[in-house]
């Protein structure tokens, strides 16, 4: 099984819609992250957590919330979904203390028409 | 605003040749320089993380090298195989916030039989 996972995998969804796309991991990693990668640009960071309690804006916050349910949970909401957030959803775990290597889910392909 | 280009941005090559690309990054507050390797609809998987200037890194095949002082990370693949296609991502960190990668935009490589 993947350890970290995410659902949906791909989703299609109309501008002005509320859409949650959720993030859960196995390893037992303190810290997640979310990023979006759009074509010819590197990933970017949307938000990351420390812990349950510590929640931080990243490069690219604005139109995007994020719950951190449970140190394995890590939920990423669009309020109301424009076409421009149309792109593909990586979130991440690392481990804090050892090398900051992070541990990619496979990656949710969101279109907003 | 932190910058990290790779270069160049694809490469064909054929099968049992050897190649390599680069990675520049900001040779200031430097922390640590990170490479992924990313296959289509796979997840992003962490090749190497490297924090010392002269800090050279072997995986098989895959060997990678860094230097602070001016900024710039080689990533060398030793007699490319097909499996060996894929994106290769770098990303920075600086010292003040570890958690805060600055990816770059991949040099996607394909080899060919």
């Amino acid at each position: 099984d993947a350890d970290v996972t995410q659902t949906p995998r791909n989703r299609i969804t109309k501008t002005g819609k509320r859409i949650m796309l959720e993030c859960s991991q196995t390893k037992g990693h303190d810290r997640m992250y979310w990023y979006r990668q759009d074509p010819g640009l590197g990933l970017r960071l949307i938000y990351y957590s420390f812990d349950v309690k510590d929640i931080n804006k990243g490069e690219i916050s604005d139109g995007y919330s994020v719950s951190r349910q449970a140190q394995a949970k890590f939920s990423l909401s669009l309020e109301s979904a424009i076409p421009n957030q149309t792109a593909l959803y990586f979130c991440a775990t690392s481990d804090s203390g050892v090398n900051y290597e992070q541990y990619f889910g496979p990656g949710t392909r969101l279109t907003v028409t | 605003i932190l910058n990290v280009e790779q270069s160049p941005q694809s490469l064909h090559v054929q099968e049992g040749d050897s190649t390599n690309f680069t990675c520049s990054f900001p040779s200031s507050n430097f922390y640590a320089l990170h490479w992924y390797r990313w296959e289509t609809a796979k997840s992003p998987e962490a090749l190497f993380v490297m924090t010392l200037n002269g800090d050279e890194k072997k995986k098989g095949r895959i060997s990678a090298t860094l230097n602070t002082k001016e900024g710039y990370s080689y990533l060398y693949i030793k007699g490319s195989q097909p499996e060996d296609s894929a994106t290769y991502l770098c990303a920075f960190s600086g010292p003040y916030n570890t958690d805060k990668l600055i990816f770059g935009t991949g040099t996607r490589l394909q080899v060919f039989p």
